[in-house]
């Protein structure tokens, strides 16, 4: 079975500073890997997701992530935040053949200015 | 197009009563999805469904059931509501396939259970 961890439940950052937000998966077989985004009281909203090929990718509002079969990782960053991507962030993976999408706990960036 | 659409946004339950949150979908995805979102927990599977007739549990599907008799439709049924059962439910939608496997979103039900 597939799962999900994130290392960080909460991460503070200054406006205009670099970010990243860590994600760790466990998976036996080759898997999907997703970053959701939640803004308040909202549902949640695809950031970007790698489905094969180059290990880079790159999302929306500025985001990308990379992929690291060795390592089991698919870390999302950006260079420079804006007090508008202050949201939960969400890391997910499913199983290439199948849809069933297993999420991790969730990553609170909450943007100082 | 409307999307993934859930009613209703809100609801409070007295324990022991029963209630179904309703799902709705116009993308013609096979693949339909319950989750439960608390503090700290992130989002977790309740059920979900490959397809019409065809539905299967998740990590926690215990107080809830589900049935799957159209393609655009994933009512989640709560038998008998227990504070437990107090939480932010998403409902979602996707492809089943292999090029298409985002999952879209509904604006989630907020439900107490008094």
């Amino acid at each position: 079975a597939q799962s999900v961890t994130q290392l960080d439940s909460q991460v503070p950052v200054f406006e205009e500073a670099p970010v990243e937000l860590r994600c760790n998966y466990s998976s036996s077989v080759s898997v999907y890997l997703f970053w959701y985004v939640q803004y308040p009281n909202q549902g949640l909203q695809l950031l970007l997701k790698y489905l094969s090929g180059s290990t880079l990718v790159k999302g929306i509002n500025g985001f990308e992530a990379e992929f690291n079969k060795s390592q089991t990782s698919f870390h999302l960053r950006k260079p420079s935040v804006h007090i508008s991507d202050t949201a939960e962030y969400f890391c997910a993976v499913a199983r290439s053949s199948a849809s069933k999408i297993i999420f991790g706990s969730g990553t609170r960036l909450s943007i100082r200015p | 197009n409307a999307g993934v659409t859930q009613t209703p946004k809100f609801q409070v339950l007295k324990t022991g009563q029963s209630m179904t949150l309703q799902c709705a979908q116009d993308m013609n995805h096979e693949y339909m999805s319950w989750y439960r979102q608390d503090p700290g927990m992130g989002l977790r599977l309740i059920h979900y469904s490959v397809g019409a007739g065809i539905t299967d549990q998740g990590e926690v599907p215990n107080g809830y059931n589900v049935s799957r008799s159209t393609t655009e439709d994933f009512p989640l049924r709560l038998l008998s509501a227990a504070p437990s059962q107090t939480s932010v439910y998403f409902c979602a939608s996707s492809y089943s396939g292999t090029r298409e496997a985002e999952a879209f979103f509904g604006q989630g039900t907020r439900l107490t259970v008094v």
